[in-house]
């Protein structure tokens, strides 16, 4: 079974800093996609970044950006100038070839002034 | 273009009743996802409809279940609740099936069972 694991419950900094959140995931297909999505505070769920598995180049989104390792089963999300409105529980999600995304437990991220 | 929208935002409801959410996909789109979001258990994937058939559906009791219309608008049912269906029922939509296909979320329904 595909299991997504977050090891960082909560992280906070600094408006402007650079922050990376981590997330492992666990598979036995070769093609498969990835997600980061962001739901903030009593807001909808967005996508932030998208990554197919068998493109090695590393997905980036204006601030947005992976660090994807494929053999490791790793894809980091770094976010460069953070902003308050980055604030946010941001979610790994993987969709297997059902279709069907299995998710992380999510990471709180905090931007303080 | 109008966003999934999610009908009603939040709900009350007491164990043993039954209950019916709607979601009304973004115009065109005609995949259809459900999940429920609970402290306890995260994010966890409930079913998808395309074209007006079920084509997956998660790890959930038979008590839940759903349907897609002609018009791919969706409607979720859950039937003899108990206290621990007590979450924010989240629906998606995109224009197809696949990775490449991003799935715009609706804001939710909560459901609170007492």
């Amino acid at each position: 079974a595909q299991t997504v694991t977050q090891s960082q419950p909560e992280m906070s900094v600094q408006e402007a800093e650079t922050v990376t959140l981590s997330c492992t995931y666990d598979t036995s297909e070769s093609n498969y996609y990835l997600f980061w999505y962001k739901q903030p505070p009593s807001r909808q769920m967005i996508l932030v970044i998208r990554q197919e598995a068998y493109k090695q180049q590393n997905a980036t989104e204006n601030r947005f950006s992976v660090n994807f390792q494929k053999a490791a089963k790793s894809f980091s999300l770094k976010i460069s100038d953070s902003q308050l409105g980055d604030t946010a529980m941001y979610f790994c999600a993987f969709m297997s070839r059902n279709y069907q995304l299995i998710w992380g437990a999510g990471t709180k991220l905090i931007i303080k002034p | 273009k109008a966003g999934v929208t999610q009908t009603p935002r939040y709900l009350i409801k007491t164990r043993g009743q039954q209950v019916t959410l709607s979601c009304s996909p973004i115009s065109g789109h005609r995949s259809v996802s459900w999940y429920q979001q609970t402290p306890g258990q995260g994010l966890q994937f409930l079913f998808e409809y395309f074209s007006e058939t079920q084509r997956n559906k998660g790890n959930f009791p038979g008590r839940f279940s759903g349907r897609q219309f002609s018009n791919s608008r969706s409607e979720m049912n859950v039937s003899t609740l108990e206290l621990g269906d007590s979450a924010l029922y989240l629906c998606a939509s995109s224009l197809a099936r696949g990775g490449e296909d991003t799935q715009y979320f609706g804001p939710g329904t909560r459901l609170t069972v007492l």
